[in-house]
Order: structure tokens, then C-alpha cells, then sequence
């Protein structure tokens, strides 16, 4: 256990429903992160939070909404997805800014868009 | 554009024996970091070993170590005495050292991923 919890685990979803995905972390850091990792495709960083404000977003589509309402706490709403936007979707928390730290991450939401 | 290239989808050993995943990336960067992270089943990333750049000393946790060849670009991961907990997918990845106006923190480049199977 990292620390860092991500609700659901599983979550199948056609593409008109609207549906959020959780992450919360115990660990007092202050950045949070949302990835994608796709079968057969690196990892990807989408959004980057620093106390609470958005620092990153690497050109993901507005289907994709994060919420960042406190440090401890990041969202991912989604809406009109399509399926190839079926994927795990890992969430990650670090202490902030410096060189030497450390990312921690989540078990992931594997998501299934049909 | 940093890249990161794993170029062996899939590498068994067997128990107690040595293996090396390898990973080369590509950056003009002089100061970056390389990790490698590993994935069970339970699809936690975990981080395995970390090596700063500027340290010409190869990094080691335990049986893990890591043969860093900065001129080649090169980032080798070497598991001793493997172990059947060992088995998962083990990512290798970039991270500038270097502050852009904001931070580098968080933002990793992946490669592709190796699979390890350990056989009994």
C-alpha cells in the first residue's frame, strides 16, 4: 500500500454516460498526477497538480475534466468518451517540488468504454 | 522530445538466477533523472531504483542495480538472485532535471514496458 487510493477499480461506461473517477492520498504531498497507461503504449502523463492549481495539461481532449479540490483529493470526470479511451487510469502524488522526489502511485481504474 | 525505448517486450528467468531489462532513451538534456519502475498484477507502480546523471556511481537497492552508460544513452536494469515476487512489467523512465518555468516534478517519460516471468 503507497498510500494513494483510487475508487472505482473497475468502471465500464458507454459513451453518453458521465462518470467520475476518485484518487485520494494519505501521504500529506502536495502534487497530484493523472496517467494513462493504454495496452500496448507507454504511460502517459495527462494533468499535473500543485497545491491544488492545474501546472500541466498535456493537450488531453475536454472530455476529460480533472477537479482538484484540495491536496489531498483528484478527480477525473468524464463524459462522451470514446472507446478508445478504455484504458487504466493511474493516479500519483509527490511531496512537490524538488529534484529528488519520489512518486507514489495508485492501483489505477481500469476503464472500459463501450 | 525525450524518448525512452524498452526494447524487450518479454524476458524470463528462472529462480535465483541474474537478468537484465534494457532501456535506452534519447535527450539533449545534461541533467535528467532514470528510474525503473515495476508493475505487478495488482497494477501499483512501484518504484524499484533511481540515478541521477550527474552521479558517475551506478545506483543499487538490494539485488537491484542499474548500469547507467551516459554516453550510450543507456539505463540496464540487472535483478540478482530473482525472485518469484519479482515477476510483474517493469517500466523504465525520464525525468528532466530541469525547471521550465514551472517544475519537471512528476513529469516521466515511460518506455513501453518489459514483461518478466520468473519460473520456479
Amino acid at each position: 500500500e503507497t498510500g494513494v487510493t483510487q475508487t472505482p477499480r473497475h468502471l465500464v461506461m458507454g459513451m453518453t454516460n458521465k462518470k467520475s473517477l476518485k484518487c485520494e492520498q494519505h501521504l500529506g504531498h502536495n502534487a497530484m498526477y493523472w496517467y494513462k497507461q493504454s495496452a500496448k503504449k507507454p504511460l502517459e502523463l495527462m494533468f499535473v497538480y500543485n497545491f491544488k492549481e492545474q501546472t500541466e495539461n498535456n493537450s488531453v481532449p475536454s472530455r476529460f475534466s480533472p477537479e482538484c479540490p484540495n491536496s489531498s483529493h483528484l478527480f477525473l470526470h468524464l463524459h462522451t468518451l470514446q472507446p478508445e479511451d478504455s484504458a487504466l487510469y493511474l493516479c500519483a502524488s509527490s511531496q512537490g517540488p524538488g529534484l529528488r522526489e519520489k512518486l507514489f502511485f495508485g492501483s489505477g481504474t481500469q476503464l472500459s468504454v463501450l | 522530445a525525450q524518448t525512452v525505448t524498452q526494447s524487450q517486450p518479454e524476458m524470463s528467468v528462472q529462480e535465483a538466477e541474474t537478468v537484465t531489462l534494457s532501456c535506452t532513451y534519447d535527450t539533449s538534456e545534461s541533467d535528467y533523472y532514470l528510474f525503473w519502475y515495476k508493475q505487478p498484477p495488482s497494477r501499483q507502480m512501484i518504484l524499484v531504483i533511481r540515478q541521477e546523471a550527474y552521479k558517475q556511481q551506478n545506483a543499487t537497492e538490494n539485488r537491484f542495480s542499474v548500469n547507467f552508460q551516459k554516453a550510450a544513452k543507456s539505463f540496464s536494469l540487472k535483478i540478482s538472485d530473482s525472485q518469484l515476487g519479482d515477476a510483474a512489467m517493469y517500466f523504465c523512465a525520464y525525468r528532466s532535471g530541469v525547471n521550465a518555468g514551472g517544475t519537471s516534478y512528476g513529469k516521466l517519460t515511460f518506455g513501453q514496458g518489459t514483461i518478466l516471468t520468473v519460473h520456479p
